[in-house]
C-alpha cells in the first residue's frame, strides 16, 4: 500500500492567515492526489483533485500543488468556515489511501 | 444535486455481519464512469477506503478487508450496500458512502453524512 504522511498533524492559525499543509507519498503518485475538508458530523468535502484542480464550488483561496511524492494544500486567507480537518488521498493505485489528517484550529 | 444517505443498525455484536445501505437521490448508480464507494473512519483516526462498486457492477476491495467485505447494488432502488462479516471492536467506525468519479482522475465528490456503527456485545 502507498503510505500518505501529512504534516503538521495539527495547526493553529488566525483569521486571514495563509496556511500550508504538506502531504508526502511513500512512492511516486504523479499527480493523483486529492484533498478533502472534513468537519465533525458532516460529509467530507472534496477541495482539490489531480493535485491542483479546484473542485467546482470551492473558493479560490484553496489551492494545491505538487507532483511525484510531495504535495501541498494552501489556504490563502483563512475564513471562519475553514477551521476543520484536512485529508490528502492518493488515487494512483488501490487501495486508495488517506493521510492521517491535519486539524486546523483557531488561534 | 446528488445526495447519499447511509442507513443500517448502529450496533452490531462481535462475530456478526455489519450491513449498511446507501440510498442515492438525484442520480443513477448505473451512470457510466462512476464508482460507488464505502469509506470508514475509526474514532479519532483518519479515513480508510473500503471498496467500490463500479457502474457496471464490478467491485474492488481493500485487500485488508477483502476476505470479509462485499459491496452490492440494487439499481431499481438506486441503492448500494456494504456487508462486513465477522466483525470485531476494530470495525467500530463511522461508515461513509460516496460517489467517486473515474475519469482522468479518481476522486469522491459526493458523500453521505456517515453512519456510526459500534461493535459491542
Amino acid at each position: 500500500d502507498i503510505q500518505m504522511t501529512q504534516s503538521p498533524s495539527s495547526l493553529s492559525a488566525s483569521i486571514g492567515d495563509r496556511v500550508t499543509i504538506t502531504c508526502r507519498a511513500s512512492q511516486s503518485i504523479s499527480i493523483y492526489l486529492n484533498w478533502y475538508q472534513h468537519k465533525p458530523g458532516k460529509a467530507p468535502n472534496l477541495l482539490i483533485y489531480g493535485a491542483s484542480s479546484l473542485q467546482s464550488g470551492v473558493p479560490s483561496r484553496f489551492s494545491g500543488s505538487g507532483s511525484g511524492t510531495d504535495f501541498t494544500l494552501s489556504i490563502s486567507s483563512l475564513q471562519p468556515e475553514d477551521f476543520a480537518s484536512y485529508y490528502c488521498q492518493q488515487s494512483y493505485s488501490t487501495p486508495y489511501t488517506f493521510g492521517q489528517g491535519t486539524k486546523l484550529e483557531i488561534k | 444535486q446528488v445526495q447519499l444517505q447511509e442507513s443500517g443498525p448502529g450496533l452490531v455484536k462481535p462475530s456478526q455481519t455489519l450491513s449498511l445501505t446507501c440510498t442515492v437521490s438525484g442520480g443513477s448508480i448505473s451512470t457510466a464512469g462512476y464508482y460507488w464507494s464505502w469509506i470508514r473512519q475509526h474514532p479519532g483516526e483518519g479515513l480508510e477506503w473500503i471498496g467500490d462498486i463500479y457502474f457496471s457492477g464490478s467491485t474492488t476491495y481493500n485487500p485488508s478487508l477483502e476476505s470479509r467485505v462485499a459491496i452490492s447494488r440494487d439499481t431499481s432502488k438506486i441503492q448500494f450496500s456494504l456487508r462486513l462479516s465477522s466483525v470485531t471492536a476494530a470495525d467500530t467506525a463511522i461508515y461513509y458512502c460516496a460517489r467517486s468519479y473515474s475519469g482522468s482522475y479518481y476522486y469522491s465528490d459526493y458523500w453521505g453524512q456517515g453512519a456510526l456503527v459500534t461493535v459491542s456485545s
